[in-house]
């Protein structure tokens, strides 16, 4: 079982729509999660970090943990052509940060 | 955030040479780590650079192929060895703060392409 599993995707939504994506970890003692946006050829941009069971909201993302599901997800409100990218989800054990494989997003205008 | 700073961002190298990536960073940071990025695929972490001694390395990485040096809380260099074409990725630098939450920040990546 991999430590972090995201659907591949690709996940393609209409502009202005509501982008869902989700992500499991297998390690009950993960302490930190955070989601990475990585344009094609470029490097991972961190867009949200969350450590507590909840909602956390920051401008068009929110960031939803459940650690006793072992599951979180982020979701894109108002989605743009721009936020077309591969996301990542990432989980620390320990010191250690592990990433899922990606979703690929794309927005269609 | 700190800005990190790895070169060369991009090489064409021979099958069997080596190549030394560098990466500097402005300010101090705890941690610094070397991921690889296979086309297609997400980040591998190959070691943790510990500065003064020895990178710990993650499973299926070997410090032979992949020696790595830290001389100061600010630099390191990872070296691919003996390159062959399955060598051929992108690798990158990250660092996480002094006094930060655990967020790690990335280098731009040095794509590397092995003939």
């Amino acid at each position: 079982q991999k430590e972090v599993e995201q659907n591949s995707g690709p996940l393609s939504v209409p502009e202005g729509a509501i982008a869902s994506l989700n992500c499991t970890y297998s390690d009950r003692g993960s302490q930190s999660f955070f989601w990475y946006r990585q344009y094609s050829g470029k490097s991972p941009e961190l867009i949200m970090s969350i450590y507590s069971n909840g909602d956390k909201e920051d401008g068009r993302f929110t960031a939803q943990l459940n650690k006793a599901s072992q599951y979180v997800s982020l979701l894109i409100r108002d989605s743009q052509p721009s936020d077309s990218a591969t996301y990542l989800c990432a989980v620390t054990i320990d010191v250690d940060m592990r990433f899922g494989a990606g979703t690929r997003l794309t927005v269609k205008p | 955030s700190a800005v990190i700073s790895q070169k060369p961002s991009r090489d064409i190298c021979q099958r069997g040479t080596s190549l030394t990536i560098q990466c500097q960073v402005d300010s101090q940071v705890t941690m610094m780590f070397w991921y690889r990025q296979q086309p297609g695929q997400s980040l591998t972490l190959i070691a943790t650079a510990n500065q003064g001694s020895e990178a710990t390395y993650e499973s299926g990485f070997v410090i032979d192929k992949f020696p790595i040096s830290r001389p100061n809380l600010t630099f390191s260099t990872l070296t691919v060895s003996n390159m062959s074409p399955e060598d051929s990725s992108i690798y990158l630098c990250s660092v996480n703060h002094v006094g930060g939450t655990g967020e790690l920040f990335f280098g731009e990546g040095s794509r590397l392409t092995v003939l």
